[in-house]
């Protein structure tokens, strides 16, 4: 089955600096990755996704991720934090090869707190 | 983008009444709809699995007779919270996949959170 492990449940940055949150999968075949961002009583945006391309992936809003199979992560990075990046972030695994088509199976969230 | 609606985004409702949400695609079709819950500070969690013109596949656990799924027409499924009790207040959200430049993406409704009292 697959799943998606947030490794952390709170990040707390200060504007300008790196954010890196951290996301470990399990998978038995060659997973499609994705990261939503979820801002207070708001849908749920794609920020990016993997899906068998190439393994550094851009995203929205200057964000990207790295696919590393060897270490079964996808990672989160911007390299400058902003305001308006405060937000609950979600990785989400698709159960299946279809991509978005399946379901998705969703990590419990990190909280990105970003300090002026 | 595609764009996925759903209605209504907040209702409070009295234990053992019923509630609708609805999940519209606007700009394209969709045989197939997904429906989560979040409690706070959980994560998003599937219920079902919607598709036009047949039956709702729901996922362990989740009650088909108190969660209603209808998805009749391509642009259009509903939940049904029956006889709603406190303990299914929640945070509701419906996705439906759609093809954007040529990839597949699921795109989310703004969600509805349901209180009941």
């Amino acid at each position: 089955a697959q799943s998606v492990t947030q490794l952390d449940s709170h990040v707390s940055v200060s504007e300008g600096t790196p954010v890196l949150l951290r996301c470990n999968y399990s998978s038995s075949y060659s997973p499609s990755l994705f990261w939503y961002v979820q801002h207070p009583n708001k849908g749920l945006q794609l920020l990016l996704k993997y899906t068998s391309a190439a393994t550094l992936v851009k995203g929205i809003n200057g964000f990207e991720a790295e696919f590393k199979k060897s270490e079964t992560s996808f990672h989160l990075t911007k390299p400058s934090a902003h305001m308006s990046d405060a937000a609950e972030y979600f990785c989400v695994v698709s159960d299946g090869y279809g991509g978005a088509t399946n379901k998705l199976i969703f990590g419990t969230g990190t909280l990105l707190a970003v300090q002026p | 983008g595609a764009v996925v609606s759903q209605h209504p985004s907040w209702v409070i409702c009295k234990s053992g009444t019923s509630v609708k949400i609805e999940c519209r695609s606007l700009d394209f079709q969709a045989t197939t709809m997904f429906w989560y819950r979040q409690f706070p500070k959980q994560s998003l969690m599937l219920m079902a699995t919607s598709n036009e013109g047949s039956k709702a596949t729901y996922e362990q656990g989740v009650e088909k007779d108190k969660f209603l799924i209808n998805h009749a027409s391509l642009t259009l499924s509903t939940l049904t919270v029956t006889s709603a009790h406190p303990e299914d207040s929640s945070f509701y959200i419906c996705s439906a996949p759609a093809v954007l430049l040529m990839n597949t993406e699921a795109f989310f409704g703004q969600g509805t959170r349901l209180t009941v009292v």
